[in-house]
C-alpha cells in the first residue's frame, strides 16, 4: 500500500506561474524525496530532503518538510512546458533504501 | 539517461505464461530495486538486491521471484500471469543501500497480460 497521499492529484497552469503540490505520508520517515516522471517513462530523482531538516533548494524547485503534521510540498517557480510530468514524492524509513511512493500529482503547464 | 538499462521495453503475452524482464545497473552501483506501476495500485516496491543477496521484500507475489546475478544484473520472473499483472515494471539502481541513497530509474518494460 502506498504510504500517503499527494495533493492536488492533477494541476493545470501557466507558463511562468508557480506549481505546488504537497504530499502527506502516514509513518515516521528517515527522508522524503521527489521524483518527476514523464509520460509513462523512467523516475527521475528531483530533490532529496532529510528527517532534520525543514527546507531545501534546488535550481527552481523548493522543497519543505513538516514532520509534526507528516507533509512535505514541492514549489516550482517560474514553471516551463517541459515541466510538464507526474510528480511523486517518495519515503524511506529507518532501515533500507526501499521506497514507498505517494499517488502523484498530474502536471500540467500550458503554453 | 540514467545509465539503467532494462529488456524488453514491451511485452505482450497471454494469461498463465511466465516471463523474464532484465536490468543492468548503472557501473558501479550494487543495490538494484524493482518497483511496479499499475493504474489502481501505484508505484509499489517489490524487492531489492544488494550485491548478489535479498535485502528486502515489498508486496511482492509468490508468483513472482527475483536474482541478482554475480555481475550484477538482476532478473524478475512473473509466472501464471494473470490480467491485473499488466502494469509498468521499473528497476532501480543504487550505489549501497543506505537510506537517503539516490536510486536511479531504468525506462521500464511495459507488461501487457492478455
Amino acid at each position: 500500500s502506498q504510504q500517503g497521499e499527494e495533493d492536488p492529484q492533477a494541476l493545470s497552469i501557466q507558463e511562468g506561474e508557480n506549481a505546488t503540490m504537497n504530499c502527506s505520508y502516514k509513518t515516521s520517515i528517515n527522508n522524503l524525496q521527489w521524483y518527476r516522471q514523464n509520460s509513462g517513462r523512467g523516475l527521475v530523482h528531483l530533490i532529496l530532503i532529510r528527517s532534520n531538516e525543514r527546507e531545501k533548494h534546488s535550481g527552481r524547485l523548493r522543497v519543505t518538510l513538516d514532520t509534526s503534521k507528516k507533509s512535505s510540498s514541492l514549489l516550482i517557480t517560474a514553471s516551463r512546458a517541459a515541466d510538464t510530468a507526474s510528480y511523486f514524492c517518495a519515503t524511506d524509513k529507518a532501515a533500507g533504501n526501499k521506497l514507498t511512493f505517494g499517488g502523484g500529482t498530474r502536471v500540467l503547464v500550458k503554453p | 539517461d540514467s545509465g539503467v538499462t532494462q529488456t524488453p521495453k514491451h511485452l505482450i503475452t497471454a494469461t498463465g505464461q511466465r516471463v523474464t524482464l532484465r536490468c543492468s545497473p548503472r557501473s558501479g552501483d550494487l543495490s538494484v530495486y524493482w518497483y511496479q506501476q499499475s493504474l489502481d495500485q501505484g508505484l509499489q516496491f517489490l524487492i531489492q538486491y544488494y550485491n548478489g543477496e535479498e535485502r528486502a521484500k515489498g508486496n511482492i507475489l509468490e508468483r513472482f521471484s527475483a536474482q541478482q546475478f554475480p555481475d550484477l544484473h538482476s532478473e524478475l520472473n512473473l509466472s501464471s500471469l494473470e490480467l491485473g499483472d499488466s502494469a509498468l515494471y521499473f528497476c532501480a539502481s543504487s550505489v549501497g543501500d543506505r537510506p537517503g541513497e539516490t536510486q536511479y530509474f531504468g525506462p521500464g518494460t511495459r507488461l501487457l497480460v492478455l
